[in-house]
């Protein structure tokens, strides 16, 4: 069946831009994860939605970032007034339940979205 | 402030030979401890998601495992082929957060 995919796969934008990074999970995954991957760095979590609400919401840097899952399928990572410090690849898991602590479930991950601020 | 570590940060290894890594991480409260492979343009692929003191798993050539009492992780890869040149990446879930390290980034020699 299909994966998670993320698109676009590149983005290249100018300081001070609105961004939207789209994910699709795997359908029936009812959790979603964004994360962002700077250069020499792992993934750092920024938010994870159970069905249509976001759960923890603690790993967005500030609050240019917000992300929503109107329906608890597809997401959209919105960032406003990008900076040249959000150029990084972001992200997206899914898992058939919570993968987090109180769920052990694998998470797939999309190929990401690489974004470049200019 | 949670910090899962990976040692080392870069590894190079000779093909056919074996290596290993390592995955630390706060031993309290702890849940689950998932390992993935991410090779450059590609998704992270998930390993294994360990969550018992002393588990062992194995998949193919990798193993890996697991000391919850003392917070670490190993991951052994024997007799190393070109297509294990990627990074490798542990994550320790924590209430609703899953923490990851920076990697183990291999790269096998021919």
């Amino acid at each position: 069946g299909a994966g998670v995919s993320q698109t676009p796969s590149n983005k290249v934008t100018e300081k001070g831009k609105y961004v939207e990074l789209r994910c699709d999970p795997i359908s029936g995954h009812t959790a979603l994860y964004w994360y962002r991957q700077s250069l020499g760095q792992g993934p750092e979590f920024l938010i994870y939605f159970q069905g249509t609400g976001a759960a923890d919401d603690s790993g967005l840097p500030n609050d240019r970032f917000f992300a929503v899952r109107p329906e608890g399928s597809v997401s959209t990572l919105k960032i406003q007034r990008t900076e040249r410090g959000d150029s990084a690849v972001y992200l997206c898991a899914s898992s058939l339940n919570k993968a987090g602590e109180g769920g052990a479930d694998t998470q797939y991950f999309g190929p990401g979205t690489r974004l470049t601020v200019l | 402030i949670l910090n899962v570590e990976q040692s080392p940060q870069s590894l190079h290894v000779q093909e056919g030979d074996s290596t290993n890594f390592t995955c630390s991480f706060p031993s309290s409260n702890f849940y689950a401890l998932h390992w993935y492979r991410w090779e450059t343009a590609k998704s992270p692929e998930a390993l294994f998601v360990m969550t018992l003191n002393g588990d062992e798993k194995k998949k193919g050539r990798i193993s890996a495992t697991l000391n919850t009492k003392e917070g670490y992780s190993y991951l052994y890869i024997k007799g190393s082929q070109p297509e294990d040149s990627a990074t490798y990446l542990c994550a320790s879930p924590r209430d609703d957060k899953i923490i990851f390290g920076k990697g183990t980034r291999l790269h096998i020699l021919p």
